[in-house]
């Protein structure tokens, strides 16, 4: 167990819909990343938060968004959904000044 | 980041020590060399890092080359369970608060075999 919990597990919804996926880092971590991994591809980095600004961002569609909390949970909000966003989406956390980041086991989104 | 390069897929006999090598030649002086593993679909798992000198841990041994450009990820006794994609990666060690992003290449997929 990594100390990172994503939910929900799995997701399915249809396209054109919205959907929030939820991660909460381990405990005293300020740093929170977001991958989405499609079938059969690598790991795809999207966005990083930092104590709750944007740290970082990669290959994030303008559909998706995503913001980190005064507590530190991250939510990745993704719209206007299509069949090409299904994927196992990861969230990964890491203390600010230490650079192992710990991955959750991720929300499986089927769109449909 | 320095890019990687690493073989695509390697086959282990349980039991044996597992080398997993990984090329990056272009490293700078204040990267450091990264090494996670992917075990189906579950979230990728931090294995160990280091900078220039030998690191070990409880899950491996990371050996990098005087001249950085390469290293090796070391298992030292396989089991059916470390059959996943390992993945090598290069990065800053930040020089201010938050941590950089990590890039992902495509890795090794590593089998164990009874």
């Amino acid at each position: 167990d990594s100390g990172v919990t994503q939910t929900p597990k799995h997701l399915i919804t249809a396209t054109g819909q919205r959907v929030t996926l939820r991660c909460s880092p381990r405990s005293g971590d300020l740093s929170v990343y977001w991958y989405q991994q499609s079938l059969d591809q690598g790991l795809q980095f999207l966005i990083q938060y930092y104590n709750g600004e944007e740290r970082a961002k990669g290959n994030i569609l303008e559909r998706f968004s995503a913001q980190q909390f005064p507590d530190l949970h991250s939510e990745l909000n993704l719209s206007s959904l299509e069949l090409g966003d299904s994927a196992l989406y990861f969230c990964a956390s890491s203390v600010g000044d230490h650079t192992e980041a710990f991955f959750g086991q991720g929300t499986r989104l089927t769109v449909v | 980041d320095a890019k990687t390069t690493q073989p695509t897929s390697m086959d282990c006999a349980e039991g044996r020590a597992a080398n997993l090598p990984c090329n990056h030649s272009t490293i700078s002086g204040n990267e450091y060399v990264y090494w996670y593993r992917q075990i189906h679909s579950q979230g990728p798992q931090y294995i160990i890092h280091g900078l220039k000198n030998n690191e070990t841990n409880e899950m491996a041994s990371l050996i990098i080359t005087e001249d950085r450009k390469s290293s090796t990820l070391i298992l030292p006794h396989a089991t059916l369970r470390d059959t996943a994609v390992y993945y090598c990666i290069v990065r800053v060690l930040p020089n201010r608060m938050g941590a950089q992003k990590l890039v992902f290449g495509q890795g090794t997929r590593l089998t164990i075999n009874p």
